[in-house]
């Protein structure tokens, strides 16, 4: 199974800032990585597919970026409502990996 | 727009069977573009796929709990469902049902609100 390694675990921000999440794929995986936000008590939501492409509706602050193996998501001017955990996940092969979240607090 | 809606027991005795049903509307389980799956999210952890079903029926699992799990489709009901016997302690989960596309986005794109299983006796 390929392996997803996100970094960090968790981080404390302030609004307005920007942040980075880091997802590092144990093989190859051209640009098959999605990225999910989850809050408490709710179901992940679909954020980025294909490593950079943004699902209907997400806001323009958030960007994702990169191919091979180290592929990152940024929240640019972060908002009160993007406190929560990030997961990033690859579609490259079978079975479909999650990295194990990134946590975005408040600082 | 697809909505996802899990249900079934939310307490099941040690070394039964888990049952649980997603019923979908808003879209055709039949439409033919989507892998229909379930996922899982240990508490407090990160979320674990454990399988999904095309409308042929034909299904896909995590190798690790291939052996007590079984996913089947109804379309005719607009559903699919997991069946994961022999429980322990360990299925305790919330577990989600979701729509992976398989033409656009290969990303789990719709899920349902999730169920939380705890496994007791």
């Amino acid at each position: 199974d390929i392996q997803m390694t996100q970094s960090p675990s968790s981080l404390s921000a302030s609004l307005g800032d920007r942040v980075t999440i880091t997802c590092r794929a144990s093989q190859s995986i051209s640009s098959y990585v999605n990225w999910y936000q989850q809050k408490p008590g709710k179901a992940p939501k679909f954020l980025i597919y294909a490593a950079s492409n943004m699902q209907t509706g997400v806001p323009s602050r958030f960007s994702g970026s990169g191919s091979g193996t180290d592929f990152t998501l940024t929240i640019n001017g972060l908002q009160p409502e993007d406190f929560a955990t990030y997961y990033c996940q690859q579609s490259y092969d079978t079975p479909p990996t999650f990295g194990q979240g990134t946590k975005v607090d408040i600082k | 727009q697809v909505q996802l809606q899990e249900s079934g027991p939310g307490l099941v005795k040690p070394s039964q069977t888990l049952s649980l049903t997603c019923t979908v509307s808003g879209d055709s389980i039949s439409s033919g573009t989507y892998y229909w799956t379930w996922i899982r999210q240990h508490p407090g952890k990160g979320l674990e796929w454990l399988g999904y079903i095309y409308h042929s029926g034909s299904a896909y699992y995590n190798a690790s709990l291939q052996s007590r799990l079984t996913i089947s489709v109804d379309t005719s009901n607009n559903e699919f469902s997991l069946d994961l016997r022999s429980v322990t302690a360990a299925d305790t989960a919330i577990y989600y049902c979701a729509r992976l596309a398989t033409v656009t986005t290969q990303g789990f794109d719709s899920w349902g609100q999730g169920t939380l299983v705890t496994v007791s006796s």
